[in-house]
């Protein structure tokens, strides 16, 4: 089992609809979730970080938390086409500085 | 990609040649990271680099070194390349505290082709 699962996708969605992205992860020590952005051929950035169970909201993007379900997942509300990219879960696992990424769901928000 | 170069960009060799792959930081950052991306595959954790003179490995350490000079910088070397390592390689600075977690940078990547 890999330690970060995401859907790959693609996930397509309306403009101006929620997209919802998901995240499980297999260290039930984890204690630091990041989610990151990546356009074609860019690299990646990070958009939300999340320690605490329960939603962490930042503009049109919410992080959800559930330790207890290791589970993590992103909403971006009013989702526009520039939202279109791959969309990245990590976590740290070991309480260390071991960053260990999930595979990626790519989203396609439709005008 | 502030603050984080990569050197080279884009790379080819033949199988069973070596190089080093540069990565140089300007924000006097502790931890640094090497990071393989594959179609399909997400980022792979090669190797990282919690603080100068320390490294540890990552998911998928087999076929590489690595060497924390110094602060700023942090080399991966393939001491004799093979397809499989056909890659993007992306050196990333991360902060993981909840006060600086916005201390992200990645850098803009070497495309890696080995034949």
């Amino acid at each position: 089992q890999k330690e970060v699962e995401q859907n790959s996708g693609p996930l397509s969605v309306p403009e101006g609809a929620i997209a919802s992205l998901n995240c499980t992860y297999s260290d039930r020590v984890s204690q630091s979730f990041f989610w990151y952005r990546q356009y074609s051929g860019k690299s990646p950035e990070l958009i939300m970080s999340i320690y605490s169970n329960g939603d962490k909201e930042d503009g049109r993007f919410t992080a959800q938390l559930n330790k207890a379900s290791q589970y993590v997942s992103l909403l971006i509300r009013d989702s526009q086409p520039s939202d279109s990219a791959t969309y990245l879960c990590a976590v740290v696992y070991n309480q260390g500085g071991k960053l260990i990424f999930g595979q990626g769901t790519e989203l396609s928000v439709k005008p | 990609n502030a603050g984080v170069t990569q050197t080279p960009k884009f790379q080819v060799l033949k199988t069973g040649q070596s190089m080093t792959l540069q990565c140089a930081q300007d924000m006097n950052h502790n931890s640094m990271y090497w990071y393989r991306q594959d179609p399909g595959m997400g980022l792979r954790l090669i190797y990282y680099s919690a603080s100068e003179g320390t490294t540890d490995k990552g998911e998928v350490p087999n076929g590489y070194n690595v060497s924390r000079l110094n602060k700023r910088e942090f080399s991966l070397r393939l001491e004799s390349a093979a397809p499989s390592q056909t890659s993007v390689y992306f050196c990333a600075i991360i902060s993981l505290a909840a006060h600086s977690y916005n201390e992200q940078f990645f850098g803009p990547g070497t495309r890696l082709t080995v034949l």
